[in-house]
């Protein structure tokens, strides 16, 4: 399932900076999610995207963190003003409908290194 | 609240040994529960899935699960392991927005 497309596969940021993360869904879902795993945790929800709509954000830190998932193009993740804390490897997830019956396609996720 | 939780943080094996890994959780709403795998250095790719039916659920190389409710468990076996399961398993349970609820994963390594 190599169809879910995350970049950069690395991401290196000074605290402060404003890293942009990349999701692009396989073809034909359009329900993303991100997830979030710190060292030697499991992963976290962060938020729930369709097409130009937050379904569930409940994950998502209250500051300096946002997602949108536009009509065209990649579904973004950023993370404003980094802090050391941030460095993680951020995983998204598509799938084709919502419903019981539906698996989550996971990408190589981002590695997100905050100097 | 919603939770997974594994009980082994790490494993190691032997070839040929046979395996059990724990994952107990803690929802009350319709379960449906998976196992991811995470083979170093590449992604996430479902091992298994029980949504309903047959308690007893077989996935890809081998791998089986089995769903006891009154336990609230899904524990992931296999008989006999090979050097290529080296990898960190991750137990999880659908949210009640479809999200996914994980365990802290277990890192599971086989000696050759």
């Amino acid at each position: 399932n190599a169809g879910v497309m995350q970049n950069p596969r690395h991401l290196v940021r000074r605290r402060g900076q404003e890293a942009r993360l990349r999701c692009s869904p396989m073809k034909g879902h359009s329900h993303v999610y991100w997830y979030r795993q710190l060292p030697e945790e499991g992963l976290k929800f962060m938020v729930y995207l369709q097409k130009e709509n937050i379904i569930d954000e409940s994950g998502m830190p209250k500051e300096r963190f946002s997602a949108e998932f536009p009509k065209e193009g990649p579904s973004i993740l950023r993370i404003q003003q980094v802090v050391r804390g941030d460095s993680a490897a951020y995983f998204c997830a598509s799938s084709p409908n919502q419903g019981e019956g539906d698996i989550q396609y996971f990408g190589a996720g981002t590695r997100l290194s905050v100097l | 609240a919603q939770s997974v939780s594994q009980h082994n943080h790490h494993v190691i094996l032997s070839e040929a040994a046979s395996l059990e890994l724990g994952c107990n959780y803690s929802y009350g709403g319709t379960v449906n529960l998976f196992w991811y795998v995470q083979y170093p250095g590449q992604h996430l790719q479902l091992l298994l899935k029980y949504f309903s039916g047959d308690p007893l659920v077989k996935g890809i190389k081998g791998f089986e699960a089995e769903f006891i409710k009154s336990k609230f468990s899904f524990n992931l076996r296999k008989p006999s392991v090979q050097w290529s399961d080296t990898a960190e398993y991750f137990c999880a349970v659908r949210g009640s927005n479809y999200q996914l609820i994980w365990g802290a994963g277990t890192k599971l390594i086989i000696k050759p």
